[in-house]
């Protein structure tokens, strides 16, 4: 059965250093999406992504984040200046047109030091 | 308000019984509405999706919707200990295609 993939499973890395998340959504599907969920939180929107182009970013997805489709298979999320407060585990989810679910990769667990 | 909230503490059931959980929303115009379970340090795994109103059975799992009353349920029956975990509900807000998280409601299945 076709899954979302994301690399690192982990990152230790320490304050104002810059980090890299990638993923690797479903194949056919179209509309990628970063959540985080801080330890014993809720999970939180980051943002969305269809057609090249972010769709829609929450409160939290501010000018040191940014996200890019490099190639036909990948979608990575950036974090430019990491703060004591983006420690998190971050998940990819990926969901095809038309279709409202969307499928959740096992996730990355920053820490930033 | 919150957008999606859970509100019961955690839930211990005996194995074999059923576990019911609740969850309400406060945008009245969502539109699709999804159970998710979620193991310690593990991902969001999907469960069920509903998007009417009414009951909606799917092996042991049934979620039930009421769009009047803005609230979503689910049962789980003959529960197993497998079935230990944090159940997630999540929304999808009026024109939005992001899904908005309740914290969850923490399941305990005793053998």
């Amino acid at each position: 059965e076709p899954e979302v993939t994301q690399t690192p499973s982990h990152q230790v890395t320490q304050m104002g250093q810059e980090v890299i998340l990638r993923c690797v959504p479903i194949s056919n599907h179209l509309y990628f999406y970063w959540y985080r969920q801080i330890l014993g939180q809720k999970v939180e929107f980051l943002v969305s992504f269809y057609n090249n182009e972010i769709s829609e970013k929450s409160e939290i997805f501010d000018d040191q984040f940014s996200v890019e489709r490099p190639d036909g298979s990948n979608f990575t999320l950036k974090i430019r200046s990491t703060k004591l407060e983006d420690s998190a585990m971050y998940f990819c989810a990926s969901g095809e047109e038309g279709m409202e679910t969307q499928y959740f990769g096992p996730g990355t667990r920053l820490l930033v030091l | 308000q919150k957008e999606v909230e859970q509100n019961s503490g955690p839930l211990s059931v005996p194995e074999g019984a059923i576990a019911s959980l609740n969850c309400t929303y406060s945008d009245r115009g969502s539109q699709s509405f999804f159970w998710y379970r979620q193991y310690s340090g593990k991902s969001p795994e999907l469960i069920m999706s509903i998007y009417s109103n009414g009951d909606k059975e799917d092996g042991r799992f049934t979620a039930q919707l009421n769009k009047a009353s803005q609230y979503v349920s689910l049962l789980i029956r003959d529960s197993q200990p497998s079935d230990s975990a944090n159940y997630l509900c999540a929304v999808t807000p009026y024109g939005n295609n992001r899904l908005a998280f309740g914290k969850g409601n923490q399941v305990v299945v005793i053998p």
